[in-house]
């Protein structure tokens, strides 16, 4: 079975310049998360996607960040315009169907390799 | 408000000594509660998962946690490190409430095993 896909796997920008990652998940996972993870901090959940609607974006700072899913698949996350905070690492996982997975039963999320960014 | 708070940043042992990588949570609700491990330049991967079955859960490579309601606690331990072991690793909550529970990451424990 193949894992989750992300694409790039580096990326080094300019600040005020746009950028956008893509996520394939895992076939057959409803499921859907970014995360930020800043150098020396865990994870952070920018997005979750449940098929192709948002079931939590709270922690997206929407001003400059956006993400979709359309056809409840590949995903992408966009950047405009990127700031030097924005150096890190973003994550995507998938789960099979978090939200049928019942109270305090959580299903597992597989993650990608993540994409590296870095913002001069 | 929910948190997850790992005791150590930074944890080295001998190899084939014990591990213990600590984990304390708050929540208002049953949790469900992981950890997962991230080798350098690799993807974060599952260890084992607590969700309100037997409170000793057994995971991959060898470890085990223990959830401890009393003491809100989900220590992560190996009787037996290996080198391999050198990883960072990361203790995470899920509150339960609801299918949207906000996923919470603690801050993560570097573990060095010494030869």
């Amino acid at each position: 079975e193949a894992g989750v896909a992300q694409s790039p796997r580096y990326k080094i920008i300019e600040k005020r310049q746009s950028v956008a990652f893509w996520c394939n998940p895992i076939s057959g996972h409803a499921t859907l998360y970014w995360y930020q993870q800043i150098l020396g901090q865990g994870p952070k959940l920018l997005i979750q996607f449940q098929n192709n609607g948002v079931v939590d974006d709270s922690q997206l700072p929407k001003d400059r960040f956006s993400a979709e899913r359309l056809k409840g698949v590949d995903s992408t996350l966009k950047i405009q315009p990127a700031k030097l905070e924005d150096s890190a690492v973003y994550l995507c996982a998938s789960s099979l169907d978090a939200a049928t997975a019942g109270q305090g039963d959580q299903e597992t999320q597989y993650f990608g390799p993540g994409t590296r960014l870095l913002v001069l | 408000a929910q948190s997850v708070t790992q005791l150590d940043s930074h944890v080295s042992v001998s190899e084939g000594t014990p591990v213990l990588l600590r984990c304390n949570y708050s929540s208002s609700y049953s949790p469900s509660l992981f950890w997962y491990v991230q080798h350098p330049n690799k993807g974060l991967q599952l260890l084992l998962k607590y969700t309100s079955a037997a409170t000793l859960v057994k995971g991959i490579n060898g470890f085990e946690a223990e959830f401890k309601k009393s003491e809100t606690s989900f220590h992560l331990t190996k009787p037996s490190a290996h080198m391999s072991d050198a990883a960072e690793y990361f203790c995470v909550v899920i509150p339960g409430y609801s299918s949207a529970s906000k996923i919470i990451f603690g801050s993560g424990t570097r573990l060095s095993i010494r030869p």
